[in-house]
């Protein structure tokens, strides 16, 4: 059972437009999510983060958004730039959890089109 | 520089045959992880420690083995008890526990 969904396994974007991943959740004990970044051949390396207690949570180009009631949030690129070409993972837990209880999504490869 | 480093970088072994995948950490980071990537799905993790001398189980221990005698150091030991053993192997770890994961460059393993 896929607790923590992305649901587009690939995004194009031209460079300089906004690049939006998507992330689904489905168990409401998740109140802490994180979005991490991994290059090939490189480990994941985290980007942002956003508690549920915000709904949204800005970091330079990246934002995320957190719609609670939807179980639904988004990360937000603006400029996407060539080197934000990456794979996006999003993660889940709770926050009186460790990282023992994260939750992976499959992950959604963005590709910034020069 | 501080970080995870996970050597080597491919593995290929023969069915049957155990194998340990290194990591080791200079962060100074109490905690550490041993997550699992397949095709298509996302990180799953097999083993975390929480502090030097022990271990916990994670969602698919089934078939790997952890020791955790230094702080800095957690090696992976995939038996020939785990039936899918070919898969990328990533080691992470955290300054404390809840705090973001910070990963190493991970281990292909291929088994055939």
């Amino acid at each position: 059972d896929q607790q923590v969904k992305q649901n587009s396994p690939s995004l194009s974007v031209q460079e300089g437009r906004i690049s939006i991943l998507n992330c689904d959740y489905t168990n409401s004990m998740f109140d802490y999510f994180l979005w991490y970044k991994k290059y090939p051949a490189e480990g994941p390396t985290f980007l942002i983060s956003i508690s549920s207690i915000k709904d949204k949570n800005e970091d330079g180009r990246f934002t995320v958004f957190l719609n609670k009631s939807a179980k639904h949030l988004s990360l937000h690129i603006v400029p996407s730039q060539p080197g934000d070409s990456a794979v996006y993972f999003c993660a889940a837990t709770g926050a009186n959890f460790g990282n023992e209880k994260l939750t992976f999504g499959t992950g959604t490869r963005l590709t910034i089109i020069p | 520089d501080g970080g995870i480093t996970q050597s080597p970088k491919y593995l290929f072994r023969k069915e049957g045959q155990n194998v340990t995948l290194s990591c080791e950490q200079n962060l100074n980071h109490d905690a550490m992880y041993w997550y699992r990537q397949d095709p298509g799905q996302g990180l799953r993790l097999i083993y975390y420690s929480q502090i030097v001398n022990d271990f916990q189980k994670g969602d698919i221990a089934e078939g790997y083995s952890v020791s955790r005698e230094k702080k800095e150091s957690f090696p992976l030991t995939v038996t020939s008890a785990q039936k899918n053993p070919t898969a990328f192997y990533l080691c992470a770890s955290s300054i404390r526990q809840g705090s973001p994961l910070h990963f190493g460059n991970g281990t292909r393993l291929t088994v055939t």
